[in-house]
């Protein structure tokens, strides 16, 4: 069955560095998102991303933020300069079409120091 | 805005016992509603979901879920509980459409006991 996946599993980082998290979303999915959830905290939507461009951001996806696909199986979010309230789970997922179900992968555990 | 929430932090039931997990939702529309499930140090798994159709929907090791809308619920149930559903629950809500983002709840811990 095909999935979502995301590398790495964890990383770590020095504040004020920048940090690439990877995502291949399942192949033939058109929709894509990036949601983080802080330690013991509900899951946040980042941003969706549509036909190469984003469809919508929360105020948590700030000019810090930015995602990209660079070619036709990756997604990727990008930190500029972290902080340490960046350090969180971050999820990936996709959907074929909006009625569908949006699949999550396992996550990219973000510790900031 | 959409918003979610699970008035209960933790449930505890006993193996065999049926249980429910309780969600409520507000959109400003027709909602389409989903469970996920959590277990340590892993993703979210979908479980089941709600479009449209039959209010009663079935999904993934022997979930159920109600679509309420009058009360504007969206309960998770189980007849019989097993020590394997031990793990954390996230009910979610979206509007059709656009970038059809999920909001979450803040998520139930269901502790299932012998």
């Amino acid at each position: 069955e095909p999935e979502v996946t995301q590398t790495p599993s964890h990383q770590v980082t020095q504040m004020g560095q920048e940090v690439i998290l990877r995502c291949v979303p399942i192949s033939n999915h058109l929709y894509f998102y990036w949601y983080r959830q802080i330690l013991g905290q509900k899951v946040e939507f980042l941003v969706s991303f549509y036909n190469n461009e984003i469809s919508e951001k929360s105020e948590i996806f700030d000019d810090q933020f930015s995602v990209e696909r660079p070619d036709g199986s990756n997604f990727t979010l990008k930190i500029r300069s972290t902080k340490l309230e960046d350090s969180a789970m971050y999820f990936c997922a996709s959907i074929r079409g909006q009625t569908e179900t949006q699949y999550f992968g396992p996550g990219t555990r973000l510790l900031v120091l | 805005a959409q918003s979610v929430a699970q008035p209960e932090d933790q449930v505890n039931v006993a193996e065999g016992n049926p249980l429910t997990v309780k969600c409520t939702y507000s959109v400003s529309g027709n909602p389409y509603l989903f469970w996920y499930v959590q277990y340590p140090n892993r993703g979210l798994q979908f479980l089941l979901k709600y479009i449209t159709g039959d209010n009663l929907v079935k999904g993934s090791y022997g979930f159920e879920a109600e679509f309420n809308k009058s009360q504007t619920s969206f309960h998770l149930k189980k007849p019989s509980a097993l020590v394997s559903d031990s793990a954390l629950y996230f009910c979610a809500v979206t509007l059709g459409g656009g970038g059809n983002k999920l909001t979450f709840g803040t998520g139930t811990q269901l502790k299932v006991e012998l």
